[in-house]
This record gives C-alpha cells, sequence and structure tokens, in this order.
C-alpha cells in the first residue's frame, strides 16, 4: 500500500527557511511516470500547486514562488523534500506531499496524497 | 498561469438530489483536468481525471465531462458522504492551478 508521510517543524521563523521531508513507501520514487512534490493549503482557503520532481531529480517549480523554492530527491531513503527560504506569515500553510501521475502537474491526476502539515511562520 | 473559475462557490442540496459544479479554464486545456473531493480536516481525494476519467474506487455516481475550456463534475442521487468542498485542476501546463473550490452543504 503506497504512503506518504510528511514531516518537518511545525514552527518556522519569518525570514527563515522552510524545510519538509515525505517518505514515501509502497513504491520507490524512482518509478517510471510518476512525479514527486508538494501542493499547500492555506487556513480556510484553496490549493496551490508548489511543485514537483522527475524520477530523475529535475524540478518543476510554480513561478509565483520565484527563486525560493528547492524540491529534491532521494533515492536511496525513497523520499522527497522541500525548501521554501525566506518564509513570511503568507507562507502559513497545510503543506501535503503528493504523487502525481504522468506528468508534473498530473495529466492522470494527483492520485496519493500524504496526511498534510501544518506550519505556521511566526516569531 | 490558467485561470480555473469554479462556479457557483458553494450550494445546498438535499440527499438524493443531482448536482453539477461547472469548472472554467482561462485557455484551452483539451482533457487535461481534474476533480478532487475534500473533507474537513483531510487532504484531498482524486475522483475523476482526464475530465472524465473515474478514479478507481470512486462510485459510479460521479462522472465528469467537458474539453477546451468548460468542464462539469455531476454527482447523481447525492449521498450524505458526499457534503464537502470539491476543487478542478488542471494539468495542461505548471503551475498546475485549482479551482477556488466549491463547497456542498446539506439542505
Amino acid at each position: 500500500q503506497l504512503q506518504l508521510q510528511e514531516s518537518g517543524p511545525g514552527l518556522v521563523k519569518p525570514s527563515e527557511t522552510l524545510s519538509l521531508t515525505c517518505s514515501v513507501s509502497g513504491v520507490s520514487i524512482s518509478s517510471t511516470g510518476y512525479y514527486w512534490g508538494w501542493i499547500r493549503q492555506a487556513p480556510g482557503k484553496g490549493l496551490e500547486w508548489i511543485g514537483s520532481i522527475d524520477q530523475n531529480g529535475g524540478g518543476f517549480y510554480n513561478p509565483s514562488l520565484k527563486n525560493r523554492i528547492t524540491i529534491l530527491g532521494d533515492t536511496s531513503e525513497n523520499q522527497f523534500s522541500l525548501s521554501l527560504s525566506s518564509v513570511t506569515a503568507a507562507d502559513s500553510a497545510v503543506f501535503y506531499c503528493v504523487r502525481f501521475v504522468g506528468a508534473p502537474a498530473g495529466t492522470r491526476g494527483i492520485d496519493y496524497w500524504g496526511r498534510g502539515t501544518l506550519v505556521t511562520v511566526s516569531s | 498561469d490558467i485561470q480555473m473559475t469554479q462556479f457557483p462557490s458553494s450550494l445546498s442540496a438535499s440527499v438524493g438530489d443531482r448536482v453539477t459544479i461547472t469548472c472554467r479554464a482561462s485557455q484551452r486545456i483539451s482533457s487535461y483536468l481534474s476533480w478532487y473531493q475534500q473533507k474537513s480536516g483531510k487532504a484531498p481525494k482524486l475522483l475523476i481525471f482526464g475530465a472524465s476519467s473515474l478514479q478507481s474506487g470512486v462510485p459510479s455516481r460521479f462522472s465528469g465531462s467537458g474539453s477546451g475550456t468548460d468542464f462539469t463534475l455531476t454527482i447523481t442521487s447525492l449521498q450524505p458522504d458526499d457534503f464537502a468542498t470539491y476543487y478542478c485542476q488542471q494539468s495542461y501546463n505548471t503551475p498546475g492551478t485549482f479551482g477556488q473550490g466549491t463547497k456542498v452543504e446539506i439542505k
């Protein structure tokens, strides 16, 4: 059974870097045809596509996050990570790690989601 | 970025009702459109991909249609478990933008 589990600090100070890890079980992140990435949801708001990586680690990022975002894969640990630098209160959200099917944004959908982890940016 | 607009933003319906939610893209996206259901405090769940393909395990009362810029999600005979917020998402290109959501509430 495929499972994704987010981990990382729930509180980050403004201007610092938010770092999250997604541990994947049940399938290799090197599997062909899938992309692994992150979606966030600010409290009471809608869903925002952050970015994804392909089986070779190539990244696809939301331009709205400019140069603040990095997603990296670790095939030895079967996990991938998110770094978001220079955070502000506007970055506070529930962050979901997900699997995209067929393309960086999921032409066949986003079929597996982690439970989500709330990250609050506050001093 | 492609803008996705859903309407209505909320609706009230009764068990057994037929419900239709519309999603419109700001440019043509072929059939690269998915629908998700999200219940309070939970991660979204994939219902439909490719505009009309039902995800495995999703009840057949859910269906999707459309192509180009206009899409619909239909729930025939609404069930108690269906009261939730529904989102559309385009995957024609990145960023894979979502609609703002439609909250389906009990009348």
